[in-house]
């Protein structure tokens, strides 16, 4: 079954871009069914989405986060990779990568995420 | 779109029920989607479209829509039931309900 797994930094200096990757085994991310996501839990409290990116390139980022982020793919490695630029010690959380897909219910589209990674802990700090 | 979750914290004892409770605020038809998380884990997707469970979620595992009222029903507790739970629309998430062993 297919399975996410988040690697990058654990410590990142402020004002500096936080870069993460997310492998995806077991299955190939260019399938076409799923929207690659990125979520974020600062310690202690809830959950935050922060984009989703298409095999094909096209992305949705979390409006209140839009011009700090990005998020990118390579459909040869199967790897997508998330990119925060300027950070502060506010974007101290636990980042998860997670496989987010559409179901058609009674004619409306509703987004869920399936498969999660184990998320990885990213400090901000000098 | 805002959802809001009660209680924020839930004490009962393994063999009860459990009943947990996301409004939103305005009009999501069936949008909805419960999430588990256990201490130290990833969240993990019990329910989407408000009443359809995930692959492998247990049947006492339950959820139901009234209008703008979504409620999660767990019958039955056992001790790996107890965690926080997450609704979620579209890009949004309620601030969690933490059911504790009692």
């Amino acid at each position: 079954q297919v399975q996410l797994q988040e690697s990058g930094p654990g410590l990142v200096k402020p004002s500096q871009t936080l870069s993460l990757r997310c492998s995806v085994s077991g299955g190939s991310i260019d399938a076409g069914e799923y929207y690659w996501t990125w979520i974020r839990q600062p310690p202690g409290k809830g959950l935050e989405w922060i984009g989703y990116i298409y095999y094909s390139g096209t992305t949705y980022y979390n409006p209140s986060l839009q011009s700090q982020v990005s998020i990118s793919v390579d459909t040869s490695t199967n790897v997508f990779s998330l990119d925060l630029r300027s950070v502060t010690a506010a974007d101290t959380a636990t980042y998860f990568c997670a496989r987010g897909a559409y179901t058609n219910f009674e004619g409306s589209l509703h987004y869920s995420m399936d498969v999660w990674g184990k998320g990885t802990t990213v400090t901000v700090s000098s | 779109i805002v959802l809001t979750q009660a209680p924020a914290t839930l004490s009962l004892s393994p063999g009860e029920s459990a009943t947990l409770s996301c409004r939103a605020s305005q009009n999501i038809g069936f949008n909805l989607a419960w999430y588990q998380q256990r201490p130290g884990q990833a969240p993990r997707l019990l329910i989407h479209d408000a009443s359809v469970r995930a692959t492998g979620v247990p049947a006492r595992f339950s959820g139901s829509r009234s209008e703008t009222e979504f409620t999660l029903t767990i019958s039955s507790l056992q001790s790996e039931d107890f965690a926080v739970y997450y609704c979620q629309q579209w890009i949004n998430f309620g601030q969690g309900t933490r059911l504790d062993l009692k």
